[in-house]
């Protein structure tokens, strides 16, 4: 079993959807939860970062924390076709000595 | 700018050759990592330096070697021995040692391997 599973996809929604993406993961000590995203032939970019528990929003982006569940989400809201990308869960610890990251979701939004 | 540049961007080799990725940075930063994606795989870590004249083996560093010389420079080399060596190379940099635990990583745009 990895360490953290995210479903490749691909995913395909309409413009103006709300999009869902998910990892889990099985390490309890995972303190520190990131999302990248990556465009074709490009490297990934930090989107959004959160630690520990909890809600975090920045603009259409919604990123969430359940560790009870051990469970993770990014939500966009109002998607656009310049959000077609792919996105990459990653998390850590404090100590760690790298980030573990999940296999990455295709998404393309379709005007 | 500052930034992570990486070199070549697309390279083709032979079988049996080995072939060597550059990977500069002007962030100052003293963590580097280098990555491997393949589709549906994600990001695998090859190797990782935190500081000068030092770097530890990642998950998948066989048929790999690398170099930590001075701070900005992190090669990579894909040896003859990596069985597989077919894919998208990325390195990154981090401020954080510890792998950037509560930081960010910046990536440089990637290196795609090809072997005929």
């Amino acid at each position: 079993q990895k360490e953290v599973e995210q479903d490749p996809g691909p995913l395909s929604v309409p413009e103006g959807a709300i999009v869902s993406l998910n990892c889990t993961y099985s390490n309890s000590a995972f303190q520190y939860f990131m999302w990248y995203r990556q465009y074709s032939r490009k490297g990934p970019e930090l989107l959004m970062y959160t630690y520990s528990s909890g809600n975090k929003e920045d603009g259409r982006f919604t990123a969430q924390v359940d560790k009870s569940s051990k469970y993770i989400s990014l939500f966009i809201r109002d998607s656009q076709p310049s959000d077609s990308a792919t996105y990459l869960c990653a998390m850590s610890f404090q100590g760690a000595q790298k980030l573990v990251f999940g296999q990455g979701t295709r998404l393309t939004i379709n005007p | 700018d500052g930034g992570i540049t990486q070199s070549p961007k697309y390279l083709f080799r032979k079988e049996g050759q080995n072939v060597t990725l550059s990977c500069e940075q002007n962030l100052n930063h003293d963590a580097m990592y280098w990555y491997r994606q393949d589709p549906g795989q994600g990001l695998r870590l090859i190797y990782y330096s935190q500081i000068v004249n030092d770097f530890q083996k990642g998950d998948i560093a066989e048929g790999y070697s690398v170099s930590r010389e001075k701070k900005e420079s992190f090669p990579l080399t894909v040896t003859s021995a990596q069985k597989n060596p077919t894919a998208f190379y990325l390195c990154a940099s981090s401020s954080e040692q510890g792998a950037g635990v509560a930081g960010e990583l910046f990536f440089g745009e990637g290196s795609r391997l090809t072997v005929l």
